[in-house]
C-alpha cells in the first residue's frame, strides 16, 4: 500500500516565522510535488521535484523554496510567512510506473 | 480560461441516486484522466485513471472521456452518504516525463438519507 506522509497535520505559526512543512514517500519514486489548496481555486502546484538535489519551480513559487535531500523526503520551505500563505498544502508522489500521483493528508497551515 | 472547468457544487442528492460529475477542458495535449475523491480535511485520494477516450467502470463508479468535446464525467451509481465528498478532476499530458498535474477546483457533494 503506498503511503505518503506528512510532518504535521495542523500548524499555526506568525507572520515572518520561517516554516518548514515535511514529507516521506515510501514509493521510491524519484518524482515529488508540493501544491496548495485553497477554495475556489482549487489545486495549485508550488514546486516539484524529479530527482534527489534537483527541483523545479510550479505555478506558484513566489515566497517558498524545496529541499530534496533524500529522495523519500521533500521539503516545502517558507522563508518568512505571510498571512496570504495560510492555506492547505499537500504533497504528492506518483507510484513506481504510472501517471497516478498519491496525495498525503496534508498540513493546514495557518499564519497570523 | 481555467484550463480545467469544474462546476463547485454543492450538489445535493437522496441516497440512491445517480450522480454525474463533470469537467471541462481546454488542452487537446491531455491525455491521463483522473478523479479524486477528498474528504473534509483530508488529503485527495485516487478514485479512477483513464487513459485517452472511452469509459471505465470500477464497481458503483464509472469515468467516461470523451476527447473530441474536451470533457470528462464521472457517474455514482446508487449514491450512498458515505459518497459525501469533494470529488476533483485532474489530467495531464502524454509524455511529460514528470506527471503534472492540472485540477479542477472540485465539486462538493452531499448524499442524504
Amino acid at each position: 500500500d503506498v503511503k505518503v506522509t506528512q510532518s504535521s497535520r495542523y500548524l499555526v505559526k506568525r507572520t515572518g516565522e520561517k516554516v518548514f512543512l515535511e514529507c516521506v514517500q515510501d514509493m521510491d519514486h524519484e518524482n515529488m510535488f508540493w501544491y496548495r489548496q485553497d477554495p475556489g481555486l482549487g489545486l495549485r502546484l508550488i514546486y516539484f521535484s524529479y530527482d534527489v538535489k534537483m527541483k523545479e519551480k510550479g505555478d506558484i513559487p513566489e515566497g517558498y523554496s524545496v529541499s530534496r535531500e533524500k529522495k523519500e523526503r521533500f521539503s516545502l520551505i517558507l522563508e518568512s510567512a505571510s498571512t496570504n500563505q495560510t492555506s492547505m498544502y499537500l504533497c504528492a508522489s506518483p507510484a513506481r510506473t504510472s501517471y497516478e500521483q498519491y496525495f498525503g493528508p496534508g498540513t493546514r497551515l495557518t499564519v497570523t | 480560461q481555467k484550463e480545467v472547468e469544474q462546476d463547485p457544487g454543492p450538489l445535493s442528492v437522496p441516497e440512491g441516486a445517480i450522480v454525474s460529475l463533470n469537467c471541462t477542458y481546454s488542452n487537446s495535449a491531455f491525455q491521463y484522466f483522473m478523479w479524486y475523491r477528498q474528504y473534509s480535511r483530508k488529503g485527495p485520494e485516487l478514485l479512477m485513471y483513464t487513459y485517452s477516450s472511452g469509459n471505465k467502470e470500477d464497481g458503483r463508479f464509472t469515468a467516461q472521456v470523451d476527447k473530441s468535446s474536451k470533457y470528462i464525467s464521472l457517474f455514482i451509481r446508487d449514491s450512498q452518504p458515505s459518497d459525501s465528498a469533494t470529488y476533483l478532476c485532474a489530467m495531464s499530458e502524454v509524455n511529460t516525463g514528470f506527471q503534472k498535474l492540472v485540477f479542477g477546483t472540485g465539486t462538493r457533494l452531499l448524499v442524504s438519507p
